[in-house]
């Protein structure tokens, strides 16, 4: 099955701009999907698809996608930002209807 | 309130068994694929199997393939895990997750609180 690679750990000064990213050969054929979770809550939906955001989830949270690498943007970040950042997509080997997730990146805002 | 409720998650000896349903209500059950995705104690986010609307069709990640199974009771708006043959790395946080799959992109836009189960001796 595919691999998705992300930093383990990112830190990002309150008010400033954080990338998050997420490489794997699955995001050459298909789209990064993004989730947020915090200290003993499930995961949120962020960001999906191309560069969208589910209803409720601020502006700040933006997505792009080059080659194998998918990113999570947050521009301005906040201190309710601090959480678990996840990537995930569609797996390219083998059976396509299998899905993988990033191993995590730990998000701290100074 | 469009939500996904877990339950049947507890302690089980390595070998044993153990179901997990998940009971969903405010959205319409079988317009959508269902998955189960699984956390390890401060591990990360794994996915577990995926089943399509009509459950004509099941995918499993291969460490559970032959010992878990998936099913689903669109009349019960109602989700399974058949989990046989646990091994302690199986111990974990199970979420039921609804998906949406398209031709370029799967994500899991709801998700349910999870329920813990704990393979242990």
């Amino acid at each position: 099955s595919s691999e998705l690679t992300q930093d383990p750990a990112v830190s990002v000064a309150l008010g400033q701009t954080v990338r998050i990213t997420c490489q794997g050969d699955s995001l050459r054929s298909f789209y990064a999907s993004w989730y947020q979770q915090k200290p003993g809550q499930a995961p949120v939906l962020v960001i999906y698809g191309k560069n969208n955001r589910p209803s409720g989830i601020p502006d700040r949270f933006s997505g792009s996608s080059s080659g194998n690498t998918a990113s999570l943007t947050i521009t301005g970040a906040q201190a309710e930002d601090e959480a678990d950042y996840y990537c995930n997509s569609r797996d390219s080997s083998g059976n396509h209807l299998n899905v993988v997730f990033g191993g995590g990146t730990k998000l701290t805002v100074l | 309130e469009v939500q996904l409720a877990e339950s049947g998650g507890g302690l089980v000896q390595p070998g044993g068994s153990l179901r997990l349903s998940c009971a969903a209500s405010g959205f319409t059950f079988s317009s959508y694929w269902m998955s189960w995705v699984r956390q390890a104690p401060g591990k990360g986010l794994e996915w577990v199997a995926n089943i399509k609307q009509d459950g004509s069709e099941k995918y499993y990640v291969d460490s559970v393939k032959g010992r878990f199974t998936l099913s689903r009771d669109n009349a019960k708006n109602s989700l399974y895990l058949q989990m046989n043959s646990l091994r302690a790395e199986d111990t974990a946080v199970y979420y039921c997750v609804r998906g949406v799959a398209t031709i370029l992109y799967w994500y899991f836009d709801l998700w349910g609180r999870g329920t813990l189960v704990t393979v242990s001796s």
